[in-house]
């Protein structure tokens, strides 16, 4: 059971150059979510989806793009990357009943130069 | 929305102290508050929990304890030991909506 499985796990981009982070699930969650984290400011929401074929906007959304075609994948796009976009990308998933836990992945780390 | 203040941003304690994390949050209606442990370079991992209907809960050398009239939660850690040196992050949300707001973390430092 290999839980929530982030790909790639570090990655350098020019700026401008697009790229697609994949995070997958074996956990059968409903509920799917994007992080960035940056020092001193915690895990804020990129994007996040309640079920397939879903996706909403979270607290940082500009500037990425996401999908969400199949329950166990949850994919975070940047069409043009910019050097803001720099951060450790976390994905996590949730059963979505009640108040269940977030598992989250090991992270990618992204640098743009 | 859910706003949450995390203090404080580092503490440095003795191996054997007690450490103890704050957090307050804006939204009364919020109702589920986890903490993640965080180590260096490593993903977050749940902890401890609690939801509102309850005022303290304990898993062995970890405790939290929330006063819902303050709107404000906090994190024990007792006999600390160097495994304990780690990112904490406290977050809140409200039941149904699974939109975790988090705390901008707490360094812990645990000395031998």
């Amino acid at each position: 059971n290999a839980g929530v499985t982030q790909t790639p796990k570090f990655r350098v981009l020019k700026t401008g150059q697009s790229m697609t982070l994949l995070c997958a699930q074996d956990m059968n969650h409903e509920y799917m979510y994007w992080y960035r984290q940056d020092p001193g400011m915690g895990l804020r929401l990129i994007h996040y989806s309640v079920g397939e074929g879903t996706t909403a906007k979270g607290e940082v959304p500009d500037g990425y793009n996401v999908s969400r075609l199949k329950k166990q994948n949850f994919l975070l796009g940047l069409e043009s990357a910019a050097p803001s976009q720099t951060s450790v990308y976390f994905c996590a998933s949730s059963s979505g009943q009640g108040n269940q836990p977030q598992h989250f992945g090991d992270g990618t780390r992204l640098s743009i130069l | 929305g859910e706003n949450v203040e995390q203090h404080p941003s580092t503490l440095s304690v003795q191996e054997g102290d007690s450490a103890v994390i704050k957090c307050t949050y804006s939204d009364s209606a919020s109702n589920y508050f986890p903490w993640y442990k965080q180590e260096l370079g490593k993903r977050p991992q749940l902890i401890i929990d609690i939801r509102s209907n309850v005022g303290e809960k304990k898993d062995q050398r970890i405790a939290v304890t929330l006063n819902k009239t303050a709107k404000h939660f906090s994190l024990h850690i007792t006999e600390t030991q160097p495994e304990d040196s780690a990112v904490y992050f406290c977050a809140a949300t409200l039941t149904g909506f699974q939109k975790l707001v988090f705390g901008t973390g707490t360094r812990l430092l645990v000395s031998p």
